[in-house]
């Protein structure tokens, strides 16, 4: 089955500063990379996701980098702001049936921005 | 209107009772899932309904049954309640089953068992 690792586990930075948060797969048969944000006691929420047919993606200070090869994505935040606190999660899905629907989830990064 | 819905929002029960929490998503959605987030926050994939049949039912112990009742429907019923039990519980939706369905999750469910 699919195995997502995803690091580091904990990230702080100065508001600001950029973040990036990597995550790694081991299915080829992973197509879909959706980034989950989750504030503290809340839902996990999709902010930015990116296909196998696409490189890079970029929305506004988010963007994210695939290297289908490496079987790698990164998530990138600019100019990060307090509210960019929380828990970010990487996932990757299957193409077609097989094992359609399920999503493998990295063990998340807790990002701090300090003020 | 809520996209994602559970009932309830908290749960505090003993050790060895049975309880349920209900999803509902009114989205118009065809598949829906259950994921248990423990207190590491790693978030795992329990079950997953496409319309009304499961799809996917990951390595969990037989005490947790789910239920599809209808499509926009997904509910757990969990017997004989284990403290290893205690975690928060998300159900989600998305239009399809396969790669590129963006999930929506509810608001989750969290379970104490004492």
């Amino acid at each position: 089955g699919e195995n997502v690792e995803q690091h580091p586990s904990t990230l702080s930075v100065q508001e600001g500063d950029s973040a990036v948060i990597k995550c790694t797969y081991s299915d080829s048969a992973s197509n879909y990379f959706p980034w989950y944000k989750q504030e503290l006691g809340k839902r996990p929420q999709l902010i930015i996701d990116i296909r196998s047919n696409v490189g890079e993606k970029k929305d506004q200070r988010i963007a994210v980098t695939l290297n289908k090869t490496a079987k790698h994505f990164s998530l990138h935040i600019t100019e990060t702001q307090p509210e960019d606190s929380a828990v970010y999660f990487c996932a990757a899905r299957p193409r077609g049936n097989t094992n359609a629907g399920k999503s493998t989830f990295g063990d998340g990064t807790t990002l701090t921005v300090k003020p | 209107d809520t996209a994602v819905s559970q009932t309830p929002k908290y749960l505090v029960t003993q050790m060895g009772n049975d309880k349920s929490i209900k999803c509902e998503q009114n989205l118009g959605h065809d598949t829906m899932y259950w994921y248990k987030q423990d207190s590491k926050k790693f978030l795992k994939i329990m079950f997953s309904y496409n319309n009304k049949e499961l799809i996917i039912n990951e390595t969990v112990p037989n005490r947790f049954s789910p239920k599809s009742p209808d499509k926009a429907h997904l509910n757990l019923h969990i017997n004989s309640l284990e403290l290893g039990d205690s975690a928060v519980y998300f159900c989600a939706s998305s239009q399809g089953s396969g790669g590129g369905n963006e999930q929506f999750f509810g608001p989750g469910t969290r379970l104490t068992v004492l």
